[in-house]
């Protein structure tokens, strides 16, 4: 059974800091990795990293993936109030059905 | 920019009675999706379609539920005889490709069974 774990659970930081998300997965038939971010409703896509090694980069916002370690990473830096939300990994298979992992949850305070 | 539209935004229905959700997907794409997030737990695959056929089926998707494109725009799920168990927000996603593309998420409908 594919799994998708996420650490840590919550965060709290400061407008400014730089915070580091984590997902390791063991899944099956594995065909990309996706990063999504929930404030009150839709989760909204950030990354979708297929290739070990290269960093996707949004902004403030970068992840990488690990394909031998099996995990990511998604960066925020210089974080603001408007980055406080669920911040969600999952992985696609070959089924196109995603599994995603518990979400860490982010606050960013003034 | 497109985006996944669904309705209702919330739902309250007694236990035991049939509901449809609704959703439009973004226009051009051609693989679409279910899935739920029970308060407070992981958002969960239920289903997927495509060329009007369900591809693949989550455990949960079991006889109760039903997926169908009755016309060219709207993608719905039935839930047949609701359960308690069912109260959740379900989500629809849709993409143009599968696989290579993500999914993008509708906002939602909170359903909650009485």
């Amino acid at each position: 059974e594919d799994k998708v774990v996420q650490s840590p659970l919550s965060l709290v930081v400061h407008e400014g800091d730089t915070v580091t998300l984590n997902c390791s997965y063991e899944v099956t038939n594995f065909r990309s990795l996706l990063w999504y971010k929930q404030e009150k409703k839709a989760p909204t896509f950030l990354f979708m990293l297929t290739s070990s090694g290269i960093e996707k980069k949004s902004g403030r916002l970068s992840s990488i993936l690990d394909k031998k370690e099996l995990f990511s990473i998604l960066n925020i830096t210089a974080t603001q109030t408007g980055d406080s939300a669920v911040y969600l990994c999952a992985n696609n298979n070959a089924g196109n059905m995603l599994t995603f992992g518990g979400g860490t949850r982010l606050m960013v305070k003034p | 920019e497109p985006e996944v539209t669904q309705t209702p935004s919330h739902q309250v229905t007694q236990m035991g009675q049939e509901v449809i959700l609704r959703c439009v997907p973004i226009s051009n794409h051609l693989y679409f999706y279910w899935y739920r997030q029970i308060l407070g737990q992981k958002v969960e695959f239920l289903v997927s379609f495509y060329n009007n056929e369900i591809s693949e089926k989550s455990e949960i998707f079991d006889d109760q539920f039903s997926v169908e494109r009755p016309d060219g725009s709207n993608f719905t799920l039935k839930i047949r005889s609701t359960k308690l168990e069912d109260s959740a927000m379900y989500f629809c996603a849709s993409t143009w490709v599968r696989e290579k593309q993500p999914q993008h998420f509708g906002d939602g409908t909170r359903l909650s069974i009485l």
